[in-house]
């Protein structure tokens, strides 16, 4: 079955500098319409998740662009350009296309 | 501005049923499918179940076939979660949530959480 490994699990950062969280897929996605459905989600604390990236690279409506995505095969990475306070929370990516959607593990951001 | 709010949270026992409703504005639902999923400390962020925008498909994840049942209401705008038989394992904050139908991106925007507790 596929696995979605996010490392780290836990990222303390300083406000300001930049933060990068990676995702493994256990095996090589691949969907019937050639497109990549690796998405990225932010959850604040005490808030709902929400999506920040879908299909690796784009970003959603509303999302700040220090927020990007990227990656192929089995490797894809979440960056933040430089951190704000408001970003603290967990960020997991998910892999879509296909039911089930799955899950990573997640990664807590935490100030340093 | 689109929301979603779910609600039926409770503390039930172990062979329990319960229900959860979620209520949508905002947005032309019928364009929408819905689904519900669960964040657990153990298992984390869980799809659970789907369906198409025009009621008509139905998905479910394995651990919870056979004994939810996802539900619509196009002409009230309410999406609604059957859960019978419940066990520990289905603790969690259970999100309502929706996807562009069709879109495989899933998951475009998610509501506030109702939590269920299940202990005996």
């Amino acid at each position: 079955d596929l696995v979605m490994t996010q490392s780290p699990l836990s990222l303390p950062v300083t406000l300001g500098q930049p933060a990068s969280i990676s995702c493994r897929p256990s095996q090589r996605l691949v969907s019937r319409d050639e497109n990549t459905y690796v998405s990225w989600f932010q959850q604040r604390p005490g808030q709902s998740p929400r999506r920040l990236i879908y299909r690796v690279s784009n970003r959603d409506s509303g999302v700040p662009d220090r927020f990007s995505g990227s990656g192929s095969g089995t490797d894809f990475t979440l960056k933040i350009s430089r951190v704000e306070a408001e970003d603290i929370g967990i960020y997991y990516c998910m892999r879509g296309g296909i039911l089930p959607p799955l899950f990573g593990q997640g990664t807590k951001l935490e100030i340093k | 501005e689109v929301q979603l709010l779910a609600s039926g949270g409770d503390l039930m026992q172990p062979g329990g049923s319960l229900r959860l409703s979620c209520a949508a504005s905002g947005f032309t639902f019928t364009t929408y499918a819905m689904t519900w999923a669960r964040q657990t400390p153990e298992n984390g962020l869980e799809w659970v179940a789907a369906i198409s925008g025009a009621g008509d498909r139905t998905y479910y994840a394995d651990s919870v076939k056979g004994r939810f049942t996802i539900s619509r209401d196009n002409s009230k705008n309410t999406q609604s979660l059957q859960m019978n038989s419940l066990t520990v394992e289905d603790t969690g904050v259970y999100y309502c949530a929706m996807w562009r139908e069709g879109s495989h991106d899933y998951f475009d925007y998610w509501g506030q959480g109702t939590l269920v507790t299940v202990s005996s």
